[in-house]
């Protein structure tokens, strides 16, 4: 059975940096693209960024939102993806979900549960 | 990149069908056949419904179809029943090699 698991979230103040984890298995993780979105409460799905597998460069992608504070990274020995967050705002708080993605057709097709992310003082 | 534009709800009742719109421009659902559709229940993940404007995955109803006309994506969802009762977010890749979502509709079955 095809699984990611996000850890990571909680409480952060303003500027400070958090990073979440993506934990797969039940796929060859290093075939696919790996995707982040985030939804902030009440509120609509925000895509983040995603990483592009070993084979075409490990490239990354992000919203503008997020791109220069937000890092993604992956480790494919581990099956695992991060999300490295810098210079939190009150703004990035939401959930935020991982996904494999099917970057051929740039669809998101299995998520995890997500994890809380709040940014507060 | 702005949103692509989605009614905020729609409904209708048991049986019958809905259609929900999705509109972006030449750069977004225009240019790609790369538009995918999810649906979130409250508390939920979001799970994939539609793939590459109207590819379905392997486990979803074929009650739910998707189809494209120029800058504006549908998804179409046949014979409404009680758990189709949620909210649907259209997304799509860019020419910015970015994606883009929707706002979301929320789908009252009444």
């Amino acid at each position: 059975e095809v699984q990611l698991v996000e850890s990571g979230g909680g409480l952060v103040q303003p500027g400070r940096s958090l990073r979440l984890s993506c934990t797969t298995s039940g796929f060859t993780f290093g075939d696919y693209a790996m995707s982040w979105f985030r939804q902030a409460p009440g509120k609509g799905l925000e895509w983040v960024g995603f990483i592009r597998t070993k084979a075409y460069g490990g490239t990354t992608e992000y919203a503008a939102s997020v791109k220069g504070r937000f890092t993604i990274s992956r480790d494919d020995s581990k099956s695992i993806a991060y999300l490295q967050m810098n210079s939190l705002k009150t703004e990035d708080t939401a959930v935020y979900y991982c996904s494999r993605l099917l970057i051929v057709v740039v669809t998101a097709d299995i998520w995890g549960q997500g994890t809380m992310v709040t940014v507060s003082s | 990149q702005s949103a692509l534009t989605q009614p905020a709800s729609v409904s209708g009742s048991p049986g019958q069908s809905i259609t929900i719109s999705c509109t972006g421009t030449s750069s977004d659902v225009g240019g790609y056949s790369y538009v995918s559709w999810y649906q979130q229940h409250p508390g939920k993940a979001p799970k994939l419904m539609i793939s590459d404007v109207s590819n379905r995955p392997s486990g979803v109803s074929n009650r739910f179809s998707g189809s494209k006309s120029g800058n504006t994506a549908s998804l179409t969802i046949s014979g409404l029943q009680a758990e189709d009762e949620a909210d649907y977010y259209c997304s799509s890749y860019t020419s910015s090699s970015t994606l883009v979502f929707g706002g979301g509709t929320k789908l009252t079955v009444l």
